[in-house]
């Protein structure tokens, strides 16, 4: 089955600074790549995701890389506010047969004035 | 627009009890996941329904564990009887395409077992 590794587990950065979250995946038939924010007490919310047929995706202050060949997938939040802090987490699927999303094991970022 | 609805939000109950957790997918949406969340282990997929019909429970962890889907706007996750290990908080989570893509989550149901 797939298996996701999620790097660093924590983050501070001040504000302003950029964040950068890794993912790497094992299964070669993995085609989406979603990503999401967890707030404290809240259900992870879906904030960016990429299919397999593009490199890169931007949403604003988001971007998400994606490297096919090295198997492995990027977060980046730019000018990060203190909004940004929370818990994300990577996932991979290969939709094409239904599989399940496989979750990293989330990254708690924090964002200091 | 309501998004995904699970009730309770909290349960507190004693060991050996019945607990049903409750979910509401976003209507239209034809696929509905139930995951359980500890620090320890993670975000794990329990199972997940397309079009009310199961198909994948192998993440559900014994037969103490059910869950039904009886119409596209209702299932339930029933543990008998609970134990401590059972304490988590659980996610009901949609989808509006068959299999994984872009799922919305609930606010879970956060169970204490003592």
């Amino acid at each position: 089955g797939e298996n996701v590794e999620q790097h660093p587990s924590t983050l501070s950065v001040q504000e302003g600074d950029s964040a950068v979250i890794k993912c790497t995946y094992s299964d070669s038939a993995s085609n989406y790549f979603p990503w999401y924010k967890q707030e404290l007490g809240k259900g992870p919310q879906l904030i960016i995701d990429i299919r397999s047929n593009v490199g890169e995706k931007k949403d604003q202050r988001i971007a998400v890389t994606l490297n096919k060949t090295a198997k492995h997938f990027s977060l980046h939040i730019t000018e990060t506010q203190p909004e940004d802090s929370a818990v994300y987490f990577c996932a991979a699927s290969d939709v094409g047969t239904a599989s399940k999303l496989t979750f990293g094991t989330g990254t708690r970022l924090q964002v200091t004035l | 627009d309501a998004g995904v609805i699970q009730s309770p939000r909290h349960e507190v109950t004693e060991m050996g009890q019945e607990v049903t957790l409750r979910c509401k997918p976003i209507s239209g949406h034809n696929s509905l996941f139930w995951y359980r969340q500890t620090m320890m282990r993670g975000l794990e997929l329990l199972i997940y329904f397309n079009n009310n019909v199961p198909i994948d429970d192998s993440g559900m962890p014994e037969d103490r564990f059910s869950a039904k889907m009886p119409n596209a706007s209702f299932s339930t996750l029933k543990i008998q009887p609970s134990e401590p290990r059972d304490s988590a908080v659980y996610f009901c989570a949609s989808s509006p395409e068959k299999g994984a893509e872009e799922q919305y989550f609930g606010p879970g149901t956060r169970l204490t077992v003592t």
